[in-house]
C-alpha cells in the first residue's frame, strides 16, 4: 500500500530556506500530481503547488518566487523548498498525492514547521 | 484566487441526525470540489472527489452534491466517530483554495 513519509527539520531561523522531503514508498511515483499543502495554526489550509513526474510544476503565485519543488524519480521522493521564510510561514506542512480527477487521496504525516530565531 | 464560503462555521447534532455542510465558491467550479474530514492531530481525509463521488473506504452515510457554484456535503444518521472538522475545497482553477472549515460537534 503507497504511503508517504516526511522528512526535514521543524525549526527554521528567519531568512532561511525551509526544506522539506517526501518519499513515496509501496508504489509507483509515476501518474500522479505530487502536491504540497500547508495548515497555520488557525486551521486554514493553503495549496502550495505540486510536480508532476514530469517535472512540471505548478506554484500558488501567493508565495511568488520562493517556492521550489523537485523530484526524483531513483529515490521516489518530491521536496519543497520555501526561500526566505518569514514567521507567516509556521505552520504544518503535508505532501499529497493528487490524482488528477481533483481526488487528494493520500496524505503525509504532516511536519510543523516554526519559523523562530 | 476563487473564494470558497462555508456555512456553517460550527454545527451540534445528536447520533443518529442528518447533518448538512455547504460550501459556495465564487464562480463557476464546474464538479471540482473535494470535501474533507480531520479530526485533531491528523491530516486531512478525503471523503468525497469530483463533487459527489465517494472515496474507497468512507461509509456510506456521508455524500456529497452540487455543481457550478454552490455544493452540499450530507453526514446520514450522524455517529459519534464523525465528531471532527470538515474542509471544502476547489480543485478547478489555480491556485486551488480551501473553506474555512466546519466544526461538527454531537451534542
Amino acid at each position: 500500500q503507497l504511503q508517504l513519509q516526511q522528512s526535514g527539520p521543524g525549526l527554521v531561523k528567519p531568512s532561511e530556506t525551509l526544506s522539506l522531503t517526501c518519499t513515496v514508498s509501496g508504489g509507483s511515483i509515476t501518474g500522479s500530481y505530487w502536491t504540497w499543502m500547508r495548515q497555520f495554526s488557525g486551521k486554514g489550509l493553503e495549496w502550495i503547488g505540486y510536480i508532476y513526474h514530469s517535472g512540471s510544476t505548478t506554484y500558488n503565485p501567493s508565495l511568488g518566487s520562493r517556492v521550489t519543488l523537485s523530484i526524483d524519480l531513483s529515490k521516489s521522493q518530491f521536496s519543497l523548498k520555501l526561500r526566505s521564510v518569514t514567521a507567516a510561514d509556521t505552520a504544518v506542512y503535508y505532501c499529497v498525492r493528487h490524482r488528477g480527477d481533483s481526488r487528494f487521496d493520500l496524505w503525509g504525516q504532516g511536519t510543523l514547521v516554526t519559523v523562530s530565531s | 484566487d476563487i473564494q470558497m464560503t462555508q456555512s456553517p462555521s460550527s454545527v451540534s447534532a445528536s447520533v443518529g441526525d442528518t447533518v448538512t455542510i455547504t460550501c459556495r465558491a465564487s464562480q463557476d467550479i464546474r464538479n471540482w470540489l473535494v470535501w474533507y474530514q480531520q479530526k485533531p492531530g491528523k491530516a486531512p481525509k478525503l471523503l468525497i472527489y469530483a463533487a459527489s463521488n465517494l472515496q474507497s473506504g468512507v461509509p456510506s452515510r456521508f455524500s456529497g452534491s452540487g455543481s457550478g457554484t454552490d455544493f452540499t456535503l450530507t453526514i446520514d444518521s450522524v455517529q459519534p466517530e464523525d465528531i471532527a472538522t470538515y474542509f471544502c475545497q476547489q480543485a478547478s482553477t489555480f491556485p486551488y483554495t480551501f473553506g474555512q472549515g466546519t466544526k461538527l460537534q454531537i451534542k
